[in-house]
């Protein structure tokens, strides 16, 4: 079956810590999407890439990395330097677009909890 | 500042009734809108999406209305389950307006809808 996997599902990093969540897709998406999600705050974007070996900043980068060195896979490096890292992180991969016809969705992973100890 | 805003938190209806979810947006550039639907520790999944050139977009049970020169999009589910339990959340993007390569989307902070038999 088609579809996105996060992992791990539920993370423990203690502070001063680097973490790496991973994110694979086989819907063979070009473009894929790192989200956080707080209570009360909704889904905010961290990272995105529209092709491989490219990647652009969202709306609260800062403490956090990406690559994209292969289709499929789209890393997210979780640094010492994120103040506040304890929350729910969601993958997304989308197609690109090519026209009227396409929904514009985006599709998810099942997200990884990330608690800082 | 917030660009995409989903004002109720919550909202509760009885089985059989109309759930209105509400979202308002303040980017001109946004023209392209979707609806999400998230259980507890899932990932999100699209609901029904709207692009500016309509005002109304049906399927099943599920309508998005959009009122642009109100920068307002309501969903209505009628008629309501409690299967349709779940935190609804708005998204919004400037797919045309961005060259429309990429699903960059902009959340709302979501509202829980609670469906009670």
């Amino acid at each position: 079956d088609g579809g996105i996997t996060q992992s791990p599902k539920y993370l423990f990093r203690k502070e001063g810590q680097n973490v790496t969540l991973s994110c694979e897709q086989n819907l063979n998406h070009d473009a894929m999407y790192w989200y956080r999600q707080d209570p009360g705050q909704g889904l905010r974007l961290i990272y995105y890439s529209q092709i491989v070996n490219d990647f652009q900043k969202g709306d609260i980068a800062e403490g956090y990395s990406v690559s994209r060195e292969k289709k499929e896979s789209f890393p997210l490096t979780v640094t010492s330097a994120q103040k506040n890292p304890t929350a729910f992180y969601l993958c997304a991969s989308s197609i690109w677009f090519r026209g009227q016809g396409e929904t514009g969705e985006l599709f998810f992973g099942e997200g990884s909890r990330l608690t800082v100890l | 500042d917030q660009q995409v805003k989903q004002n109720s938190p919550s909202l509760s209806v009885q089985e059989g009734r109309i759930s209105i979810l509400n979202c308002d947006y303040t980017n001109s550039m946004f023209d392209y809108f979707l609806w999400y639907k998230k259980y507890p520790a899932e990932g999100p999944t699209f609901l029904i999406s709207i692009s500016s050139i309509k005002d109304k977009n049906e399927d099943g049970r599920f309508t998005v209305f959009l009122n642009k020169s109100a920068k307002h999009l309501s969903l209505h589910i009628v008629p309501s389950q409690p299967g349709d339990s779940a935190v609804y959340f708005c998204a919004a993007t400037p797919r045309r307006t961005s060259g429309g390569s990429n699903y960059k989307l902009t959340f709302g902070k979501g509202t829980l809808l609670t469906v009670n038999p």
